[in-house]
Order: structure tokens, then sequence, then C-alpha cells
């Protein structure tokens, strides 16, 4: 059955430093979605990207966030200058595009720990 | 704007036990509501959905139904098993008009773990 997948599982990095989160989503959806969720609050909306370009995003994800689809598969999240506010975990989705209703399907995400 | 509250957890339960989680929100409009439940180790996955008021969507044993007179969606189920441990995310995606790209509302999640 295809799945989304997200690595790495974890990633540790220090203030300051860039990181690139990655997913690959299911081959034939069409949006592309990363949420986020710090331990013990809720999952958060970040954005939605559509066509190439990005179709809507939330208040969180600020200048400091970008995503792309390089290659027609991947589809990454970075984030250039982390904060310790950023440890969270990120969760990437993607669905087909021929309903509104369409199940969104998750990877399993990647832990951000920022020091 | 939209949001989902849901009752604190985590939830500890015998197995063969009724579950309840519940699910209030708010929204403008008329959303559509869904649960999903991650395992461990696994991502989010869709359990039920419901699209209109007093649906009911059911799978695998649990079920939830959609109340706008009292904003809620409580998910049960009338006898958990030990492999129905996981983390319940109770969703809401907006359908007040305009162009939606199908952006999801969550609750915080509540963990359930249910002891043989």
């Amino acid at each position: 059955e295809p799945e989304v997948t997200q690595t790495p599982s974890h990633q540790v990095t220090q203030m300051g430093q860039e990181v690139i989160l990655r997913c690959v989503p299911i081959s034939n959806h069409l949006y592309f979605y990363w949420y986020r969720q710090i331990l013990g609050q809720k999952v958060e909306f970040l954005v939605s990207f559509y066509n190439n370009e990005i179709s809507e995003k939330s208040e969180i994800f600020d200048d400091q966030f970008s995503v792309e689809r390089p290659d027609g598969s991947n589809f990454t999240l970075k984030i250039r200058s982390t904060k310790l506010e950023d440890s969270a975990m990120y969760f990437c989705a993607s669905r087909t595009g021929t309903s509104d209703y369409n199940e969104q399907f998750f990877g399993p995400g990647t832990r951000l720990t920022v020091l | 704007g939209n949001s989902v509250t849901q009752m604190e957890g985590p939830v500890t339960l015998s197995e063969e036990a009724f579950l309840t989680i519940n699910c209030t929100y708010t929204a403008t409009g008329y959303p559509s509501l869904f649960w999903y439940v991650q395992y461990p180790g696994e991502g989010l996955q869709l359990l039920l959905k419901a699209t209109k008021a007093d649906d009911k969507g059911s799978n695998k044993g649990f079920e939830a139904t959609y109340r706008k007179e009292t904003t809620s969606f409580h998910l049960e189920k009338g006898s958990v098993q030990v492999s129905d441990s996981a983390v319940y995310f109770c969703a809401l995606k907006g359908n007040a008009g305009g162009t939606s790209y199908g952006k999801l509302t969550f609750g915080q999640g509540t963990i359930l773990t249910v002891h043989p």
C-alpha cells in the first residue's frame, strides 16, 4: 500500500542552524501539507502546497520557513535559522485532488530537537 | 477562527470496556469532521469522518456522530481491545465558502492505553 515517508525520523540541531526535513508523498497526489506538533500541544497546520506553489499558510509559517518540491517526488520543509521553540514533531501529508474531501495521508513524522 | 477541543488524557481502560473521547469544535459554516489515530511509530491515519450534520462515521467498531446543535463529534467504541492503544486526534476541515485547500484543524490528541 502506498505511504508517505519522512526522513530523518529524528533530527537534532543547534539553535541558529538550518535544517531541511524531507518527505516523499504518495506518487499520484497533488496537494501537500506540513503540520507540526509541539510536545503536549495541538497538531498545527503550517502550509499547503499545490501546483508548485504555496496555496495557504499559517501565521507560524514566517520568513524562516520555506517549502519546495525540487524533483517531482520529494517535498521539503526548510527552516533557515532554527529557534528553541521550533522543537516539535513535523508531519507531512498529501492527498489526491479529485475532491476536497479526499483523505490526507500522513507520514510518521520527524522529531526536530533544537538545542 | 476554527478550533477543536478534545478531552484531556491519558485514558486508561481495561479490555472490553466502553470508550468515549469527547470532542467539541468551533467553526463558521459547515465543517467536515474527522477522527485520526496514530499508532506508535506511525503517521496519523484517518479513522472515520462525517461531512454534514447528523452523519455518523464508523470504522473498526468506532463511531462518531456529527452533532451540530452541540458542536460535538464524540468518539465511541463499545468494547476496546489492547490493539486500540494509540493517540486519537479529532480534526475539522473548514467549509465556510471560498477556496479551500483542505487544511485540517486538530485537537490536542488523547492517549488511549488499553490493558488486558
